[in-house]
């Protein structure tokens, strides 16, 4: 079975401060996929990354940058000088390769706070 | 514009009383599925479809019921919703490994 971990269920920062949210992995697959998402107050879930199994490069967004290690099974997430606007919940999710391992696996997410 | 929608976004109902959450999308995505969001669980997988007339029960299917009779809808029945479905429901088509979610619809069973 395909589990995530996000072990930090909550984190609370001063604005410009850098943060990273941690995910941790399990999955029999070879072929996989890796998310993370933001869910404002707002409600709806905003893609940010997706990733496979297959690219450990690590990525740069703007102020968002993320670390996949395979050696750890981790994908962590960092955001740097954070700021109010970041404030939200964040998952991270995997996605098999197929059958009963296709469907997302969320993490049960973390609440980032960041206070002015 | 491609997109998945969900209606109603917003629903207050009582125990028992049957009701169907609707989901379309314009995007032709031969896979489609449901999930709730429940505070300090994540988001859950409760049914998913792999084509029309197809589909297959996830993590928490107890309670739902689906059906898929075109490729562009694929709405979530409770027969008889309890308390315990109070929750936020994500409808989701997904193509290439890519997830495309509606807006979400916020239930509340009395």
């Amino acid at each position: 079975a395909q589990k995530v971990t996000q072990a930090q269920t909550e984190i609370s920062v001063v604005e410009k401060e850098d943060v990273t949210l941690d995910c941790v992995y399990e999955t029999r697959d070879t072929t996989y996929y890796l998310f993370w998402y933001k869910q404002p107050p707002s409600g709806e879930l905003v893609f940010l990354i997706r990733r496979n199994s297959f690219d450990e490069q690590n990525e740069i967004s703007g102020r968002y940058s993320w670390n996949f290690q395979k050696s750890t099974s981790s994908f962590n997430f960092t955001i740097t000088a954070s700021q109010v606007v970041d404030s939200a919940v964040y998952f991270c999710a995997l996605r098999g390769w197929g059958g009963s391992n296709y469907k997302l696996t969320f993490g049960k997410g973390t609440l980032l706070t960041v206070n002015p | 514009e491609a997109q998945v929608t969900q209606n109603p976004r917003y629903l207050i109902t009582v125990t028992g009383k049957k009701l169907t959450v609707t989901c379309s999308q314009n995007m032709n995505h031969e896979y489609m599925s449901w999930y709730r969001q429940d505070p300090g669980l994540g988001l859950r997988q409760i049914y998913y479809s792999m084509n029309v007339e197809v589909t297959d029960k996830g993590d928490v299917p107890e309670g739902y019921k689906v059906s898929r009779k075109e490729k562009r809808n694929f709405p979530l029945i409770l027969e008889s919703p309890s308390p315990n479905q109070t929750s936020l429901y994500f409808c989701a088509s997904s193509f290439h490994r890519m997830e495309f979610f509606g807006p979400g619809t916020r239930l509340t069973v009395l």
